[in-house]
């Protein structure tokens, strides 16, 4: 069935560092793919997405490339700051599925000072 | 716009007690969706609609029920409320597109005693 699977957290980094959050994906259909972000105490929103093979999405800084033939989306931002602590998002949704998102299980990310 | 609300922001139920937690869009969306957001867990899919007058069940569908009688509203009840119910619950719309975010409210927050 489809899936999402993104690396396990926490990840704490110092500001400035540099970030990566894995994700990688299974999915019988052709899907969008997702990153969403959830800041503490709110809900989530989207922080970026790509649509179909080697699209790239970007915002804020954090950018991710759809890689069909490693079925991945990892997410990376070259200079990460306090405000970028939150909890990550990898998803999926096609079609066929009617929408529906297939969630990874989330990645915490603490950005020190 | 207000995008997507949700009634009450935080609840806390006695065990068998009964309620109703209110999702508006006013985005003119035609899927909407409730998920329950537990730790470790991520996000599971409990009911979805994907048009006025329909539902459907996610993956974690019981002790719950929706109704979609207007499209820019979602309900999801409870009638017998248990302690395992404790959580975080979002609802998230979005348009006819598998390519398109989906929006999400601010989330309320359930304790069931």
């Amino acid at each position: 069935g489809d899936s999402v699977t993104q690396m396990e957290g926490p990840v704490t980094l110092s500001e400035e560092a540099f970030l990566t959050i894995n994700c990688t994906y299974t999915a019988t259909g052709y899907p969008s793919l997702f990153w969403y972000v959830q800041y503490p105490g709110e809900g989530l929103q989207l922080l970026l997405k790509a649509t179909k093979a080697d699209d790239k999405g970007s915002n804020k800084g954090f950018e991710a490339t759809y890689r069909k033939e490693t079925t991945s989306f990892h997410l990376e931002k070259g200079s990460v700051q306090v405000s970028d602590s939150a909890v990550y998002f990898c998803a999926l949704s096609y079609a066929g599925n009617n929408r529906k998102l297939i969630w990874g299980l989330g990645t915490s990310l603490a950005v020190n000072p | 716009n207000a995008g997507v609300t949700q009634t009450p922001k935080f609840r806390v139920l006695k065990t068998g007690q009964s309620m109703t937690l209110l999702c508006a869009q006013d985005m003119n969306h035609e899927y909407m969706y409730w998920y329950r957001q537990d730790p470790g867990m991520g996000l599971r899919l409990i009911h979805y609609s994907v048009g006025e007058g329909t539902t459907a069940k996610g993956e974690v569908p019981d002790g719950y029920n929706v109704s979609r009688l207007k499209k820019q509203n979602f309900l999801l009840g409870l009638e017998s409320a248990a302690p395992s119910q404790t959580s975080v619950y979002f609802c998230a719309s979005n348009r006819d597109m598998a390519g398109n975010e989906q929006f999400f409210g601010p989330g309320t927050r359930l304790t069931v005693l």
